[in-house]
């Protein structure tokens, strides 16, 4: 059971509008500590998608954003294309556990 | 174009040991914190060792502390992560990671796998 909650499944229609929760806790986000998020396409390793909460790495759309509130985390996914079907992690630390923290991943399928 | 190439993964026996490797180019490797992210399909992503540019900060996750050690050779572009007393939980994808900004991972290798078994 991962630290940060991430919910499995997620899905949505071409061209439609989703958005992806991260659920931490006053120990990690809540804490003021950043929330990444990572895209894993089947048999790749992940890649930096957003950091810093939402700030976008040179080469990401600008369909791909972030915000941070509280104890959570969101990543928001404008205009769904196919080839956005992917596993999405969030990332943060957790300052009782003295350590990097992923979520479980939510597992997105375009309809 | 930026690249981590990690070597090292293979089958070995409960108890038995593995050293990883993971070979930097494109970027520069001296100014980036490293680490090793394992990848499982029970426990997902698991970050379990990092290392800061100078090599003289380390840190390790609870479950493998005091059997596995992670450095860093600056002149070679290389990280590394010996690991001993191997169990059969320790059976995972291996990606070496690294990012200009601690505890981001701007990039990662394609991963190593380690199998633990008898």
């Amino acid at each position: 059971q991962s630290v940060l909650a991430q919910p499995p499944s997620v899905s949505g229609a071409p061209g439609q509008s989703v958005i992806l929760s991260c659920t931490g806790s006053s120990s990690n986000i809540g804490a003021g500590f950043d929330v990444h998020w990572y895209r894993q396409l089947p048999q790749t390793a992940p890649k930096l998608l957003l950091y810093g909460n939402k700030f976008r790495p040179s080469g990401v759309p600008e369909r791909f954003s972030g915000s941070k509130s509280a104890t959570s985390a969101s990543l928001a996914i404008t205009g769904l294309q196919s080839d956005d079907e992917a596993d999405y992690f969030c990332q943060s630390y957790d300052i009782n556990l003295n350590g990097v923290i992923f979520g479980g991943g939510t597992k997105l399928t375009v309809l | 174009q930026v690249q981590l190439v990690e070597s090292g993964g293979g089958l070995v026996k409960p108890g038995g040991s593995l050293r990883l490797s993971c070979v930097a180019s494109g970027f520069s490797f001296n100014a980036h914190y490293m680490a090793w992210i394992r990848q499982t399909p029970g426990k997902g992503l698991e970050c379990i060792s990092y290392i800061n540019r100078s090599a003289n900060m380390t840190n390790y996750t609870d479950s493998v502390k005091g059997r596995f050690t992670i450095s860093r050779d600056n002149a070679k572009s290389t990280v590394y992560l010996q690991m001993t007393s191997l169990r059969v939980e320790d059976t995972a994808l291996y990606f070496c990671a690294g990012g200009r900004e601690w505890l981001r991972f701007d990039y990662w290798g394609q991963g190593a796998l380690v199998t633990v078994s008898t």
